[in-house]
């Protein structure tokens, strides 16, 4: 059972265009992160967001969480090719222990 | 200062070898996990230490895979015989605090990449 659901899962645009990642599940969260990943490389944290409704703003990269804690958007405004890479999500619970629960991720690819 | 660091980067070993993945976690980080990604699925934690003990082990596929911290520092994992469906990727983390916390940052290594072939 997939406790994250990212979508989409490809997402191919051109330089310029805005996108929306979205980060859906059933349970509720104590806090939820956005990781991005390039190839050969771990992923690397973007932001953590932990109150319902809260919105979060990093240069042209817009989080969200959703008010009851169970969803998390991630948006970009202008993309440039260098926002190319894997964006992943991951929610930690109250009930979870220590571990991340991560979606299956959004693989970006912005075209020159 | 040095990320967490893991060895090897890629391995590739015949079905029913062992093979033993290393991690240096960031210096003074006591918190300590193992991740697995394996081909299309999504990434799922396998175990948590805190300085050498292990404070949760539930993701562990089976009694195959074995783990250790010796001295709270590097960890290892083995993978004992390794089986086909063991082929992934393998991600350290570690972070100053538990990640169950709310502002705290786990901090990922490159991965190693197994083949069980």
């Amino acid at each position: 059972t997939q406790l994250l659901e990212q979508s989409p899962q490809f997402l191919s645009i051109q330089e310029g265009e805005n996108l929306t990642v979205y980060c859906n599940s059933s349970s509720v969260f104590s806090s939820l992160q956005w990781y991005r990943q390039e190839p050969g490389e771990g992923p690397v944290l973007l932001v953590t967001v932990v109150t319902g409704g809260e919105v979060k703003k990093l240069k042209r990269l817009t989080f969200q969480f959703g008010d009851a804690r169970k969803d998390s958007s991630l948006h970009i405004t202008a993309a440039q090719p260098g926002d190319t890479g894997l964006y992943l999500c991951a929610g930690a619970g109250w009930n979870t222990g220590n571990q991340f629960y991560f979606g299956t991720g959004t693989s970006l690819t912005v075209i020159p | 200062e040095a990320g967490v660091t893991q060895f090897p980067s890629h391995s590739v070993i015949e079905k029913g070898q062992t093979v033993t993945l290393r991690c240096d976690p960031i210096s003074g980080h006591d918190n300590l996990y193992w991740y697995r990604r394996v081909m299309g699925k999504e990434i799922k934690f396998l175990l948590h230490f805190v300085k050498e003990s292990k404070q949760d082990e539930s993701g562990m596929p089976n009694n195959r895979f074995l783990a250790e911290r010796t001295g709270g520092t590097y960890s290892t994992l083995k993978v004992q015989p390794a089986e086909l469906e063991d082929s992934g990727v393998y991600f350290c983390a570690s972070s100053q605090a538990r990640t169950g916390l709310a502002n705290t940052e786990a901090f990922f290594g490159q991965g190693t990449r197994l083949t069980v072939v």
